[in-house]
């Protein structure tokens, strides 16, 4: 069974850029959430996608915004890039809200 | 405010050296208890759900334990296998968003 799969693994960009980080869920999961991760930090919740539709976002402004696709990969785009979005960006998917979430390896984002 | 607080914030045990993991939270509601494993450079590993006060989880070398306002992770015999941060979220009632503690890296000496 192929686990959750994230795309690039690094990344480097400067400030006031836009990045596409991408996501394939774990076969037959439905359920699609972002978190963002700083060094030495938990995992902090963006957004979560179920069926293609935005279900749940946490306290991220507007240029955190994302998309899935009818096989459930999604993508986790954010524009006007600043200093503090440097972290791991994580994709987890899971079969439902209330089950356990699986999760990629996430993407290592840096601003210069 | 829901927020879940992790214990200690660092551990270092030696191998056999029995120990236990703290993480209280104070939530509108609860859906749902979850601890995880994470490697440096890697994304968390699940290793339990717990849902109910009084549900206990075993694997392994693993045991996770829940009450009405906090939730235990023991570790027995520990190996140095074992060294890892652990993380707990839980989902609050009907919210969809998982919340996690800033976990605890544990360190586990040969």
């Amino acid at each position: 069974e192929t686990g959750v799969t994230q795309s690039p693994t690094h990344l480097i960009k400067t400030r006031g850029q836009q990045v596409t980080l991408r996501c394939s869920s774990q076969s037959g999961h439905n359920t699609v959430s972002w978190y963002q991760q700083a060094l030495g930090q938990g995992p902090q919740f963006i957004f979560q996608y179920y069926r293609e539709e935005e279900n749940g976002r946490g306290n991220f402004p507007p240029r955190f915004s994302g998309l899935q696709f009818p096989n459930y990969s999604s993508e986790l785009n954010v524009n006007a890039l600043e200093l503090d979005d440097s972290a791991l960006y994580l994709c987890a998917s899971s079969l439902g809200s209330n089950q356990p979430q699986h999760f990629g390896d996430g993407t290592r984002l840096s601003i210069l | 405010e829901d927020q879940v607080t992790q214990s200690p914030e660092a551990l270092r045990l030696q191998e056999g050296e029995s120990s236990s993991l703290n993480c209280s939270y104070t939530v509108s509601g609860l859906r749902g208890l979850f601890w995880y494993r994470q490697d440096p450079g890697k994304g968390p590993e699940f290793l339990f759900t717990l849902y109910s006060a009084g549900e206990e989880k075993e694997k392994e070398r693993l045991k996770a334990t829940l009450t009405k306002k906090e939730s235990f992770l023991h570790i027995t015999a520990p190996k140095p296998e074992d060294s890892a941060t652990y993380l707990c979220a839980v989902d609050p009632s009907g919210t969809y968003k998982y919340i996690f503690g800033t976990g605890t890296r544990l360190k586990v000496l040969a």
